[in-house]
Formats: C-alpha cells, sequence, structure tokens
C-alpha cells in the first residue's frame, strides 16, 4: 500500500521555468524524503525535512512540510532538461513507505 | 567511497523457481531496506534489517524472505515464483532511517 499519494501524476513544462510538486501522507512520520529515478534505475536521495521543520533548501530545491495537513512539496527551479525523472517523496517512522510518484518532463 | 552494489542486475526465471538477490550496503551503513518496483503497484516495502535483524516486513506473502550477515550484506529470496513477480528489486542502505538511504541499481527480474 502507499503511504504517500503524489499530484500531479504526471508534468510536462518548459527549460527554465518552475516545477511543483506534492505529496500527501496519511500517518504521523519522523521525517520526510524526495528521491529521482531516472529511467527504472536506482533513486537518488535528493533532501530530507524533519518532522519539526517547516522548509528546507538545497540548490535549486526547496521543499515545504506542513504535517498539521500532512502535507509536502517539493518545488524545482529554473528547471534543466537533466531534471526529466520520476520523484518520489517517502514518509514515515518505523515503516518508510513510498509515494506514487511524478513523473517531470522537462523540454529543452 | 563505493555505493551500494546489488548482484546480480537482470535475472530471467521460470515460474516456479527460486530465486536469491544480493545487496552490498554502503561500508559503516547497518540498515538494509528493500523494495519491489512495478508499473502497477509502484514502488513496495519488502523488509528493513538491521544488524542483522529484520526490524519491519511488508505486505508480501512468505514467499518473500530475506537476511542480513554479520558484515551487513543482505540477501532476499523469492520461492516458488509467479509472473507477478517480475519487477525491480530495489536495495537501499543507511546509516539509521532517519538519514536517508543510498539506493543501488536494482536487479531486474523477469519471471517467465
Amino acid at each position: 500500500s502507499q503511504q504517500g499519494e503524489e499530484d500531479p501524476q504526471a508534468l510536462s513544462i518548459q527549460e527554465g521555468e518552475n516545477a511543483t510538486m506534492n505529496c500527501s501522507y496519511k500517518t504521523s512520520i519522523n521525517n520526510l524524503q524526495w528521491y529521482r529515478q531516472n529511467s527504472g534505475r536506482g533513486l537518488v536521495h535528493l533532501i530530507l525535512i524533519r518532522s519539526n521543520e517547516r522548509e528546507k533548501h538545497s540548490g535549486r530545491l526547496r521543499v515545504t512540510l506542513d504535517t498539521s495537513k500532512k502535507s509536502s512539496s517539493l518545488l524545482i527551479t529554473a528547471s534543466r532538461a537533466a531534471d526529466t525523472a520520476s520523484y518520489f517523496c517517502l514518509t514515515g517512522t518505523y515503516k518508510y513507505i513510498f509515494g506514487t510518484g511524478t513523473r517531470l518532463k522537462v523540454l529543452a | 567511497k563505493a555505493g551500494v552494489t546489488q548482484t546480480p542486475r537482470y535475472l530471467i526465471k521460470t515460474r516456479g523457481q527460486q530465486v536469491t538477490l544480493s545487496c552490498s550496503p554502503i561500508s559503516g551503513h547497518r540498515s538494509v531496506s528493500w523494495y519491489q518496483q512495478t508499473p502497477g503497484q509502484g514502488l513496495q516495502f519488502l523488509f528493513e534489517y538491521f544488524s542483522e535483524t529484520q526490524r519491519n516486513k511488508g505486505n508480501f506473502p512468505g514467499r518473500f524472505s530475506g537476511r542480513q550477515f554479520s558484515n551487513s550484506r543482505s540477501e532476499m529470496n523469492v520461492s516458488t515464483l509467479e509472473l507477478g513477480d517480475s519487477a525491480l528489486y530495489l536495495c537501499a542502505s543507511s546509516l539509521d532511517r532517519s538519514e536517508g538511504y543510498t539506493f543501488g541499481s536494482g536487479t531486474r527480474l523477469t519471471v517467465v
């Protein structure tokens, strides 16, 4: 079963635009993590935000967390063609469960 | 430092056979988790091991099992393979689950 639901399921934007994807989850969490997956291969850890944090930045990535709404958003600024990938949130306390993912396509 | 190594990368098996997949975590990482990824079900949690003990288990039948050795290397075994077991199996390691995971490239299992 999926802990997180992500939306949109798919997103297509032009290079240079910002991309925003959202993750909603069901139970309490210790932290929320975002991962990127290219072409069905291994996942790459992007950023981790703890339950007592509200916002975190890493390079072109900005993550927000609203524990009252059980939701998080990932913003990728000034997107590049290389950002084309699937993005997943991972949430949990003892058992970490992935969301359904957002397929991002950045057009050059 | 070396990443998470999964072997083999590709595997083709026949229905009814069994298979063993291997995962070598990053040196020093004691937590190893396994996930199954299929187009229909997405990324599903299989189990997590920490210091040779299974800490958590997902909702998979008993045909799916795993273990972790004293050097933190982990194996997962699937017995009596079914067509639906065809998937990408991903292994991830971490110092502790609260610190984020490093994933291997996965083993793509095809059951025919």
